[in-house]
């Protein structure tokens, strides 16, 4: 069975600092898709990125980095120079198969407070 | 660029009232997901259809039904309400890609 494990209910870091973020998978599927999702105090939730199992290339988008590693079953999520716009609750994902959008098992989130 | 549209935005129910909640995905997107996410939780996959047939199936109640119509919007109808029920709904829509979620419709019950 599929699961998503953030085993940091909680962080908090002050403003210019950097934070990992952490997901832990389990699939058995060969072939699913990782997603990062973030949910501000508004409650939308905000897509950042999305990674195929066949491509553990790191990925970097402005202040935000994912490192993708298959062999320890995580996919971690780096903010740079945290800013308090960053403070949200942010969700790691995963959908199995092949299909690029079948439905999303998610982790438990992690509620990241930046503080000024 | 057209979002995914959900209406009402908020809701308001007594105990064993019923509601019923719109999904009206991006344009030419053939997949509805619904997302229940309750008070401090993660969203939990309820249902979803392609191409207007059901084509997986969550955690939803037996009082809970959905479905996609021609013009591919979707409704969520729940019925003898319950406490619990109080959430977040989210639809998401998808064309071959990743999800986009829709803002949520949040569903209190009293």
């Amino acid at each position: 069975a599929q699961k998503v494990t953030q085993a940091q209910t909680e962080i908090s870091v002050v403003e210019k600092e950097d934070v990992t973020l952490d997901c832990v998978y389990e699939t058995r599927d060969t072939t699913y898709y990782l997603f990062w999702y973030k949910q501000p105090p508004s409650g939308e939730l905000v897509f950042l990125i999305r990674r195929n199992s066949f491509d553990e290339q790191n990925e970097i988008s402005g202040r935000y980095s994912w490192n993708f590693q298959k062999s320890t079953s995580s996919f971690n999520f780096t903010i740079t120079a945290s800013q308090v716009v960053d403070s949200a609750v942010y969700f790691c994902a995963l959908s199995e198969g092949d299909g690029e959008a079948n439905n999303l098992f998610f982790g438990t989130g992690t509620r990241l407070t930046v503080i000024p | 660029a057209a979002g995914v549209i959900q209406s009402p935005r908020h809701l308001i129910k007594e105990k064993r009232e019923t509601a019923t909640l719109k999904c009206y995905p991006i344009p030419r997107h053939d997949t509805v997901y619904w997302y229940q996410q309750g008070p401090g939780q993660d969203p939990q996959f309820l249902i979803s259809f392609y191409e207007k047939m059901q084509s997986d199936k969550g955690s939803i109640p037996d009082r809970f039904s959905a479905q996609q119509f021609s013009d591919y919007h979707s409704e969520l109808n729940m019925s003898s309400l319950e406490l619990g029920d109080s959430a977040l709904y989210f639809c998401a829509s998808a064309g071959g890609g990743e999800q986009f979620f829709g803002p949520g419709t949040r569903l209190t019950v009293l």
